[in-house]
């Protein structure tokens, strides 16, 4: 079966500093992988998606970069946090290929303060 | 710009009753439609896809399309207090069926 993990759960940031969030899935090859973003009692906003290695799309400008420098590993991050920054960020994977449904993380809880 | 429409609630049933979540969805195009719940600081957890017109059937849940008039909807059956969440419609996009768009979500209490 497969496992979606991401860390850490929770991360209390000031406004300026670094962030890295790190996703992986186990139990199969090669998935599309993505970033959403949840402000509070909002919908799911899409920040990035990748179809492989080192193939990244980017849905919204914005201060966030992502990565995917393996197979299984998708890596959301900024240099410079802002206070909007703040919110739920969640990582999925759906099927190779095919798309469709798509299944998430537990995610990671971002405070800037 | 892809839009999926939901009424954000609160919905409140009592404890044993129907409830009923609609969806609509602007992209004529798509073919996939999904529903997410999500418990309150939990992520979604996907509870129903369809891809036909019709009705779809699991357990205490029925999925509804109807293409023609870009409707999706979503039926709990004898609704039990641990049904109380925010359910997340999504849609796939016709232009790239690898993305969903999500609706805002409709917080459903049950009472009991």
């Amino acid at each position: 079966s497969q496992t979606i993990h991401q860390w850490p759960a929770t991360l209390v940031q000031p406004v300026g500093s670094p962030l890295s969030l790190e996703c992986t899935v186990e139990g199969t090859s090669n998935p599309n992988l993505y970033w959403y973003r949840q402000a509070a009692g909002r919908g799911l906003q899409l920040l990035f998606y990748s179809v492989g290695i080192g193939q990244i799309s980017s849905e919204v400008p914005q201060n966030l970069s992502a990565s995917r420098p393996q197979d299984r590993q998708f890596i959301l991050s900024s240099k410079k946090l802002l206070l909007s920054d703040s919110g739920f960020y969640l990582c999925a994977w759906s099927w190779s290929g095919q798309g469709g449904e798509q299944y998430f993380g537990p995610g990671t809880r971002l405070t800037v303060t | 710009q892809k839009e999926v429409e939901q009424n954000s609630g609160p919905l409140s049933v009592p404890e044993g009753a129907i409830a009923s979540l609609n969806c609509t969805y602007s992209d004529r195009g798509s073919q996939s439609f999904f529903w997410y719940r999500q418990y309150s600081g939990k992520s979604p957890e996907l509870i129903m896809f369809i891809y036909s017109n019709g009705d779809k059937e699991d357990g205490r849940f029925t999925a509804q399309l109807n293409k023609a008039s870009q409707y999706v909807s979503l039926l709990i059956r004898d609704s039990q207090p641990s049904d109380s969440a925010t359910y997340l419609c999504a849609v796939e996009n016709s232009g790239s069926a690898r993305q969903l768009t999500f609706g805002s979500g409709t917080q459903l209490t049950v009472l009991p």
